[in-house]
């Protein structure tokens, strides 16, 4: 079965600590691997579409990154407003999007 | 360019009872969705449609949900009975094309059973 694991589940930071966040995931044929934000009482929203090893993707304060068997998503310099929870998501062949749990971000002022 | 509108925002119920929820698309988009997601989880997939067509709806608890996209617009998704596990957050979404990673979501549904 196919699997994505994101670590940490919660990750609190002081603003302007730059960390990584982990997307883990076990499937055979990955047809993309994508990254969304999800704030308090919202649906989550799009950041990042990754579709081969190697592939970098930047937005204001975050890059994110694709290897071969994990993704990271690189927060630099992070601001209070960037606190939420980043969700990420694989889809294989033409089958659904399978999402992990998320990470937790909080910056703290 | 309007997003994902869904209603109602909350809803409160007791277990047995029923419950439906809407949603309207961002005009253009073929491909609707519904995910569930519960406190602490990833959104999981409920229902796909392409148009009025059912894509995919292995995950979805046929013997009480149910959903439907009449005209290829707007859908909704019944609950019936509801159960206490069914307490979740309600999630719409569209997408330009099927088969993309790219998803526009609502704010979504929240829905309570007591």
């Amino acid at each position: 079965e196919d699997q994505v694991t994101q670590s940490p589940e919660a990750l609190r930071l002081q603003e302007g600590e730059s960390s990584s966040l982990n997307c883990s995931y076990t499937v055979s044929g990955l047809r993309g691997l994508f990254w969304y934000r999800q704030d308090p009482g919202k649906g989550p929203e799009f950041l990042f579409t990754l579709y081969s090893a190697g592939e970098e993707k930047e937005k204001e304060r975050l890059k994110a990154t694709l290897t071969k068997k994990e993704s990271f998503l690189h927060i630099t310099a992070p601001k209070p407003e960037d606190s939420a929870t980043y969700l990420c998501a694989v889809r294989v062949g033409n089958e659904k999007l399978t999402f992990g749990t998320g990470t937790r971000l909080t910056i703290i002022p | 360019e309007a997003g994902v509108a869904q209603s109602p925002r909350y809803k409160i119920i007791e277990k047995r009872q029923s419950v439906a929820f809407w949603c309207n698309p961002i005009s253009g988009h073929a491909t609707l969705y519904w995910y569930q997601q519960i406190l602490g989880q990833g959104p999981k997939l409920l229902i796909q449609f392409q148009n009025n067509g059912v894509v995919d709806d292995s995950q979805l608890p046929k013997d009480r949900f149910s959903a439907e996209r009449l005209k290829g617009v707007d859908s909704t998704l019944k609950i019936q009975p509801a159960k206490l596990e069914d307490s979740a957050v309600y999630l719409c979404a569209s997408s330009f094309q099927a088969n993309t990673g790219e998803l526009f979501f609502g704010e979504g549904s929240r829905l309570t059973v007591l």
